[in-house]
């Protein structure tokens, strides 16, 4: 079982709609990643958090760390929206372990 | 720019031959991490540098892969007599000693024939 587990794998949304990603983690977390990585684009980091909700226009993530359980909602989606969604753990010093990304496809 | 910078975006190169990817990292930020991602596999850790050195390198895959770091500042990932199994992206990222934020470079991909 991989240490952090997202879901769903694939999924496909109509503009306008609000999406989840869920992101389940089995390891005691000091940190947890949101990244998005754009189809042959580099990773940009949505949000970093420990605890509680960050919002940032139109996606908002939490985390309940007694559940090991964190969401990043999209509100208000659009195709620009697209892309390979990853959470990310830091759980023992520095380093991140990943998810295995969320494809995320927003039809106009 | 101020963003992490990778060289090169591209590397083709034979099997059996050695590559050097490099990484310039934020400046001021005195650590830096390299991953790989394979294709169709997710983002898997490297090793990670404090300053000039590597406290965690468990995520080297063989004793083909090497990196070094000099002045606190460029890493270079070494990987000889390349298979075509390394053949993925690799990402570097940065981050300020204490800070658990990690800003990524745009990556090298490295495709071995």
């Amino acid at each position: 079982k991989n240490e952090v587990e997202q879901s769903p794998q694939n999924l496909t949304a109509q503009e306008g709609e609000f999406i989840t990603i869920n992101c389940s983690y089995s390891v005691g977390i000091s940190a947890l990643h949101w990244l998005q990585q754009h189809p042959g684009g580099g990773i940009v980091s949505l949000f970093m958090l420990s605890s509680g909700k960050k919002k940032h226009g139109r996606l908002i993530a939490t985390i309940n760390i007694q559940e090991k359980h964190s969401s990043l909602h999209i509100t208000a989606s659009h195709p620009r929206d697209s892309a390979v969604y990853i959470c990310a753990v830091m759980a023992g010093g520095n380093k991140l372990v990943f998810g295995a990304g969320t494809i995320l496809r927003v039809k106009s | 720019g101020a963003g992490v910078s990778q060289s090169p975006s591209n590397k083709v190169t034979e099997k059996g031959k050695d590559v050097e990817l490099r990484c310039d990292p934020i400046s001021g930020h005195t650590a830096l991490y390299w991953y790989r991602q394979s294709l169709g596999q997710g983002l898997e850790f490297l090793i990670y540098f404090q300053g000039n050195s590597a406290p965690d390198k468990s995520g080297l895959p063989s004793d083909r892969f090497s990196a070094e770091r000099t002045g606190g500042s460029v890493s270079t990932l070494t990987i000889q007599r390349t298979q075509q199994e390394d053949s993925a992206v690799y990402l570097c990222a940065s981050s300020l000693a204490l800070a658990p934020e990690q800003f990524f470079g745009p990556g090298t991909r490295l495709t071995v024939l």
